[in-house]
């Protein structure tokens, strides 16, 4: 079956330091790989996806690039804001069409940034 | 992108009562939505996938009578917790899938007290 594995946290870092979340899965066939947030109280978020090998997703500076060689989906950014402070999930969906809400996620990393 | 509701956010409810939870798909048509449950600082784990005119599937460990599972339109599923417990107290999310991309309802915090 699908599984994903995150980093363990709770991460904390100061503002402006570099951010690397680790994801590894291990999935049948070709997944799409996608990165959520989720901000205190509230449902999750899309943050960027890769559906294929070695696309890169972006969004808000948050980098992560689809590595199906080692099975790896990290996350990345260069310099995190105290507004970054959220939980971070990872996931995985190898359904098509309608089917793409059901997704594998990874167990959630807790960051948070002190100015 | 496309929006999913979902209602109430939060319900307090008392012990051996029931619950309805509604997750609507607002500018799409979903014929199949899925029901996540989170329990506080942990994963979602998927619950139930729910099917558009007909029975839902339910994950392994889930009892089907305690969390029925509804799909009647195109745009609308609801997952009614009966005879709610303490222990069922978690946080509700549900998703639809357009293209390529799942959206998520809002969440609801379920506490049964």
């Amino acid at each position: 079956g699908n599984s994903v594995t995150q980093m363990e946290g709770p991460v904390t870092l100061s503002e402006e330091a570099f951010l690397t979340i680790n994801c590894t899965y291990t999935a049948t066939g070709y997944p799409s790989l996608f990165w959520y947030v989720q901000y205190p109280g509230e449902g999750l978020q899309l943050l960027l996806k890769a559906t294929k090998a070695d696309d890169k997703g972006s969004n808000k500076g948050f980098e992560a690039t689809y590595r199906k060689e080692t099975t790896s989906f990290h996350l990345e950014k260069g310099s995190v804001q105290v507004s970054d402070s959220a939980v971070y999930f990872c996931a995985l969906s190898n359904a098509g069409g309608t089917s793409y809400g059901k997704l594998t996620f990874g167990q959630g990393t807790i960051l948070t940034v002190h100015p | 992108g496309a929006v999913v509701s979902q209602h109430p956010s939060r319900v307090i409810c008392k012990s051996g009562t029931s619950v309805k939870i509604e997750c609507r798909s607002l500018d799409f048509q979903a014929t199949t939505m899925f029901w996540y449950r989170q329990f506080p600082k942990q994963s979602l784990m998927l619950m139930a996938t729910s099917n558009e005119g007909s029975k839902a599937t339910y994950e392994q460990g889930v009892e089907k009578d305690k969390f029925l599972i509804n799909h009647a339109s195109l745009t609308l599923s609801t997952l009614t917790v009966t005879s709610a417990h303490p222990e069922d107290s978690s946080f509700y999310i549900c998703s639809a899938g357009l293209l390529t991309e799942a959206f998520f309802g809002q969440g609801t915090r379920l506490t049964v007290v």
